[in-house]
């Protein structure tokens, strides 16, 4: 079945660092592709998403490609704030199958350090 | 508007009860997820509605937990016979649409204990 799998947390960073935070998936079909977050005490919400190959998704400073042939859809950020440090989600979408559930990954815990 | 809203925010029960949980969806929103997060754990997809369709109910992890969604509104999550594994943030979110392509917007969540 479909499946998202993420890097490992927590990612602990100094302000201003690149962050890179990968995501690879598999899926029978052509998926959407998302980027959650959830800040501390907060509900999830969307941060990005691409909808097909090749398509960048970016919002807040964050970027994230879909890259079908490495199945790959990396979340990055050019230079990361304390208010950045949250728990982020990579999840996908896909319809191929007639239902169009979402399956998420374990979440990646950010901490950034002034 | 008002968004996604979820009721009880906390519940603790005891081994064996029944529980059910609400789910509010945004007005208009044709598709309702509900996941489980356990602590320190990813989203666990349980079941999602959309619109008139039958449910996909493939997330459900066993006959113990059922739900039912009224047309495009309100929806519970209902769990019997609670055991201590159920144990978790139950999450309910909604999309207008077509849910595969549509932001889904979240809910705070209903945190269940079972002791």
């Amino acid at each position: 079945g479909d499946s998202v799998t993420q890097m490992e947390g927590p990612v602990t960073l100094s302000e201003e660092a690149f962050l890179t935070i990968n995501c690879t998936y598999t899926a029978t079909g052509y998926p959407s592709l998302f980027w959650y977050v959830q800040y501390p005490g907060e509900g999830l919400q969307l941060l990005l998403k691409a909808t097909k190959a090749d398509d960048k998704g970016s919002n807040k400073g964050f970027e994230a490609t879909y890259r079908k042939e490495t199945t790959s859809f990396h979340l990055e950020k050019g230079s990361v704030q304390v208010s950045d440090s949250a728990v982020y989600f990579c999840a996908l979408s896909d319809g191929s199958s007639g239902t169009y559930k979402y399956i998420f990954g374990t979440g990646t815990r950010l901490k950034v350090l002034a | 508007g008002a968004g996604v809203s979820q009721s009880p925010s906390n519940k603790v029960t005891e081994k064996g009860k029944d529980v059910e949980l609400r789910c509010d969806p945004i007005s208009g929103h044709t598709a309702l997820y509900w996941y489980r997060q356990r602590l320190g754990q990813g989203l666990e997809f349980l079941i999602y509605f959309q619109g008139n369709s039958a449910p996909d109910k493939s997330g459900l992890p066993s006959d113990r937990f059922s739900a039912e969604r009224t047309g495009e509104s309100v929806s519970t999550l209902t769990i019997q016979r609670t055991q201590q594994e159920d144990s978790a943030v139950y999450l309910c979110a909604s999309s207008f649409g077509l849910a595969g392509i549509n932001e889904q917007f979240f809910g705070p969540g209903t945190r269940l204990t079972v002791l």
